[in-house]
C-alpha cells in the first residue's frame, strides 16, 4: 500500500498570503489528522477529520482551517499568514479514530513565510 | 502546565545500554500513542496503547493508568535507534492531543 502522501513538500509564502496544503491518506484510511511542529512549541495537534467531518480541534486561530473529501483526502487551508506559521505541517491517517488508532505519518510540507 | 510531560529531554548512551524515557500526563486518556521521528522530520509510530505493556522487537512499552505514567524501554540499545521519542495523549474529554517536547536520544558506537 502506498503511505500517506503530503503536497506540496515545501512552500514560501509572504505575510498576508494564504496557502492549502493537501493530504492524500493510505487507501481505506477514514481519519486524517494535521500538525504543526516547530523548534519553540514542539508537535501541536491542529485538527482531525473523519468520514469528512471535523470530529477534534486543537487550539489555533479560525485562520486555520481544512476539509476532507468523500475519498477521504484532506486539505488545510491556513488565511492571512503570519511570520510565525511557519513550520512543519504533518498530516497523519488512520483507520479510526487518532486517539484510539495507530497513525500513520506523512512527510510533512515545510512552510516558510517571509 | 504542559498536560504531558517527557524525561529526560536529552539521553546520550553506548551502544548495548538499556534505555527508559518517562511520559507523565495529567489528562484522561483513551490512549496513548509513542512517536520515534528520525532527523529529516519523518515520524513512525511505536505503540499505542491503554493499559499494560506491549513488546516489540528491542522495544517495550508501559502504562500505568492509575499513576498517569508510561515509560518506554529500548534493549540492547543500537546507533540506528538514534532519533527522537515523543509521548502523545489521546485525551478521552474534549477533543485533544497532548504531545510531549520530546526526548533526544544519541547512541555511540
Amino acid at each position: 500500500k502506498a503511505g500517506v502522501t503530503q503536497t506540496p513538500r515545501y512552500l514560501i509564502k509572504t505575510r498576508g498570503q494564504q496557502v492549502t496544503l493537501s493530504c492524500s491518506p493510505i487507501s481505506g484510511h477514514r481519519s486524517v489528522s494535521w500538525y504543526q511542529q516547530t523548534p519553540g512549541q514542539g508537535l501541536q495537534f491542529l485538527f482531525e477529520y473523519f468520514s469528512e467531518t471535523q470530529r477534534n480541534k486543537g487550539n489555533f486561530p479560525g485562520r486555520f482551517s481544512g476539509r476532507q473529501f468523500s475519498n477521504s483526502r484532506s486539505e488545510m487551508n491556513v488565511s492571512t499568514l503570519e511570520l510565525g506559521d511557519s513550520a512543519l505541517y504533518l498530516c497523519a491517517s488512520s483507520l479510526g479514530r487518532a486517539r484510539t488508532d495507530t497513525q500513520y505519518f506523512g512527510p510533512g510540507t515545510r512552510l516558510t513565510v517571509l | 502546565k504542559n498536560e504531558v510531560e517527557q524525561s529526560p529531554q536529552n539521553l546520550t548512551a553506548q551502544e548495548g545500554e538499556f534505555i527508559t524515557i518517562n511520559c507523565s500526563y495529567s489528562v484522561g486518556i483513551s490512549a496513548l500513542h509513542w512517536l520515534q521521528q528520525h532527523p529529516g522530520g519523518g515520524i513512525v509510530s511505536l505503540f499505542m496503547l491503554s493499559s499494560g505493556k506491549k513488546k516489540h522487537g528491542r522495544l517495550i512499552a508501559t502504562i500505568n493508568i492509575q499513576e498517569k505514567h508510561s515509560s518506554l524501554h529500548i534493549t540492547a540499545s543500537h546507533p540506528r535507534d538514534s532519533a527522537v521519542y515523543i509521548c502523545a495523549a489521546g485525551s478521552n474529554t474534549g477533543n485533544q492531543f497532548y504531545f510531549g517536547t520530546g526526548t533526544s536520544l544519541t547512541v555511540i558506537p
